[in-house]
């Protein structure tokens, strides 16, 4: 079946201890991108990857880092977690950039993430 | 302005009536427009797509663009309960980065 798996679902984390949320696609995507989502604010993109080694900042990239060492995975590292990174947050893929307009994404199922 | 805007509801519609949701768009946004349903909890799911100026019908669900007055709507016919969630209204830029409304809660009354 054709996916983005995201692990973990749900983590509760306290300020300062480094994490990573690993994604995975199936899909030989070359487009990966990850997004937060908070109420009222809707989603919003922390970084992307238009392929392997290639990544750059989105709207929010603050307190993120990520890697694309190979074609399906994409982690999401917090290095130092605030309370403030308190989200939901999604992964997803795309063929490539420019399939955007015709196939839109493949969203992981998401990862709750609480920092206290 | 938002650059992709969304009345945030709750939007509450009769079973079996048509749900109209509304999104306006600024001139960032300007080519593909898409309708995402997203269950609480949940992943957004793609429902439709639209390029192009006028009506665009996939079953029980239909996007409308009006390019000329920045705004791409979704009617829903026949609502039913499974019909409640929230939509998301997304738009392309010119550099092929998908912008975001923070979306509409839809709930249909049985």
């Amino acid at each position: 079946e054709a996916q983005v798996t995201q692990n973990p679902r749900y983590l509760i984390t306290v300020t300062g201890k480094k994490l990573t949320v690993t994604c995975s696609q199936n899909m030989n995507h070359e487009y990966m991108s990850w997004y937060r989502q908070d109420p009222g604010l809707g989603l919003r993109q922390i970084y992307y990857s238009m392929n392997v080694e290639v990544t750059d900042k989105g709207d929010v990239p603050e307190g993120y880092k990520v890697s694309r060492k190979e074609k399906r995975n994409f982690p999401l590292i917090l290095e130092s977690p605030s309370p403030n990174q308190t989200s939901l947050y999604f992964c997803a893929s795309s063929p490539k950039i420019w399939d955007l307009g015709n196939y839109g994404y493949t969203f992981g199922s998401g990862t709750r993430l609480t920092v206290v | 302005q938002k650059e992709v805007e969304q009345n945030s509801g709750p939007l509450s519609v009769p079973e079996g009536a048509i749900a109209s949701l509304n999104c306006t768009y600024s001139d960032r946004v300007s080519q593909s427009f898409f309708w995402y349903r997203q269950y609480s909890g949940k992943s957004p799911e793609l429902i439709m797509s639209i390029y192009s100026n006028g009506d665009k019908e996939d079953g029980r669900f239909t996007a409308q663009l009006n390019k000329a007055s920045q705004y791409v709507s979704l009617l829903i016919r026949d609502s039913q309960p499974s019909d409640s969630a929230t939509y998301l209204c997304a738009g392309l830029d010119s550099n092929y980065q998908l912008i975001w409304g923070a979306g509409t809660k839809l709930i249909i009354k049985p």
